[in-house]
């Protein structure tokens, strides 16, 4: 079972910042956080991924609370590109991919 | 693009045939994996390898059989498969196996078992 949870959908308006929230409040010291989202029918594409520490890469932000019991997923200036299903996953040796969340990007 | 190729792209074979999958990887990387994804289910990881050692096999049934000639090539081997082994299958690759590596998935294969 995966050992994250995230709202099965999301909508979000073109240009606006989409922030999409993950609940791990089981997660052990040493686990990373990761994202990854799967434009339909094709593989997933790695976003971004952080330990303890807020990360921001080109693609989006990480930010992860204190506790590290919930991240969530900023993509700044969501495009139509950006719709996708979105996947948290915490990855100590392998990934599980859970449902992610649906997150439509709309004009 | 990502650097993880698999072919073919499609794929319909019948029960009794024996077909292959392949996957390259042009990044240098250690770890390989491969995953079934059936429609409306999640990801599911088949076989992890390392170093060109399988580590890992999620009780996945004997008609599915994996082969890793070396660090770059992955194969699965398909034989008397089911029609509900009709599925995308991805390969992906990473630096190292866990974390803090990222995984890098192919496009896929989609096959139909008829």
């Amino acid at each position: 079972d995966a050992k994250t949870t995230q709202p099965p959908s999301m909508d979000c308006a073109e240009g606006r910042a989409a922030n999409l929230p993950c609940n791990h409040s089981t997660i052990s010291g040493n686990e990373y956080v990761y994202w990854y989202r799967q434009i339909h029918s094709q593989g997933p594409q790695y976003i971004i991924h952080g330990l303890k520490n807020n990360e921001t890469n080109e693609m989006a932000s990480l930010i992860i609370t204190e506790d590290r019991k919930s991240s969530t997923l900023i993509l700044p200036h969501a495009t139509l590109r950006d719709t996708a299903v979105y996947y948290c996953i915490l990855g100590y040796s392998t990934l599980t991919f859970g449902k992610g969340t649906m997150l439509l990007v709309s004009p | 693009e990502t650097g993880v190729t698999q072919t073919p792209r499609h794929l319909v074979m019948g029960m009794t045939n024996k077909k292959s999958l392949k996957c390259e990887q042009h990044l240098g990387h250690n770890a390989m994996y491969w995953y079934k994804q059936s429609a409306k289910k999640p990801l599911e990881l088949m076989f992890v390898y390392s170093l060109e050692e399988r580590v890992e096999n999620n009780s996945v049934p004997s008609r599915f059989s994996p082969e890793c000639p070396n660090s770059s090539h992955l194969f699965l081997h398909l034989h008397t498969l089911q029609p509900e082994d009709s599925a995308l299958y991805l390969c992906a690759s990473s630096r190292l196996l866990g974390q803090p590596y990222e995984q890098y998935f192919g496009p896929g294969t989609r096959l139909t078992v008829t």
